[in-house]
């Protein structure tokens, strides 16, 4: 099924580095989103950009968007401990059904 | 403005039983949407519902799988004669409109004995 593909699938940061997950998918898109994972818990959203857009921030997330790559990446700056969570991208075909990546899983060091 | 809210937050059944997992929208969310999670997995899209309608249910398993949003109370998750291959975490999500962020509720967690 299409989905998207994060890399790299484990991550492990000193508190203050950045942290940067990539996103690949098959066919085109109406959107990418962006979702955080704490254990346990249900996903929270971060950040969404549109097929037409390139580049979109949020506080200390930064998104882009490469569509002629199919690909998406999203950067995390000044990490802290609490950023500790897995991330999903989900890609929007147009049809409401968002399609997941298996996630990242992002440790930062204290 | 409560989020989405999901119960029971844990659920254990025996293998034949019926499952109900339920979920309450956002305030002003007309757009339902339940997702189920495997362990060390993403997420997979099960069901599309707007009130009174299902408008996608392509993931969903065609037998023992259903799901319904009445004009009145919360969306409901009905899994008969559960099978240990049930267990997971299943993810209710609501948005104001199509083509809109999701906000997800904390997720229930089946457990098929």
């Amino acid at each position: 099924s299409q989905q998207g593909e994060e890399d790299p699938q484990a991550l492990s940061i000193q508190e203050g580095e950045n942290a940067t997950m990539n996103c690949s998918y098959k066919t085109s898109i109406n959107n990418l989103q962006w979702y955080r994972q704490n254990s346990g818990r249900g996903l929270v959203h971060l950040i969404l950009i549109r097929s037409n857009e390139r580049e979109k921030h949020s506080g200390r997330l930064r998104v882009t968007l490469d569509t002629s790559k199919k690909s998406s990446s999203l950067l995390i700056t000044a990490s802290r401990a609490a950023d500790t969570a897995s991330y999903f991208c989900a890609t929007d075909y147009g049809n409401n059904r968002l399609a997941f990546g298996k996630g990242n899983q992002v440790v930062v060091i204290p | 403005n409560a989020g989405v809210m999901q119960n029971p937050r844990h659920l254990v059944r025996r293998r034949g039983q019926e499952a109900r997992l339920r979920c309450s929208p956002m305030k002003g969310h007309s757009h339902v949407y339940w997702y189920r999670q495997l362990p060390e997995e993403g997420l997979k899209f099960m069901v599309y519902l707007q009130k009174e309608n299902i408008i996608d249910e392509s993931g969903m398993p065609k037998e023992r799988f259903s799901a319904e949003f009445p004009k009145e109370g919360p969306s409901i998750l009905r899994i008969q004669q559960v099978v240990r291959g049930d267990s997971a975490a299943y993810f209710c999500a609501s948005s104001e409109d199509r083509d809109e962020k999701l906000f997800f509720g904390s997720g229930t967690q089946l457990s098929v004995l």
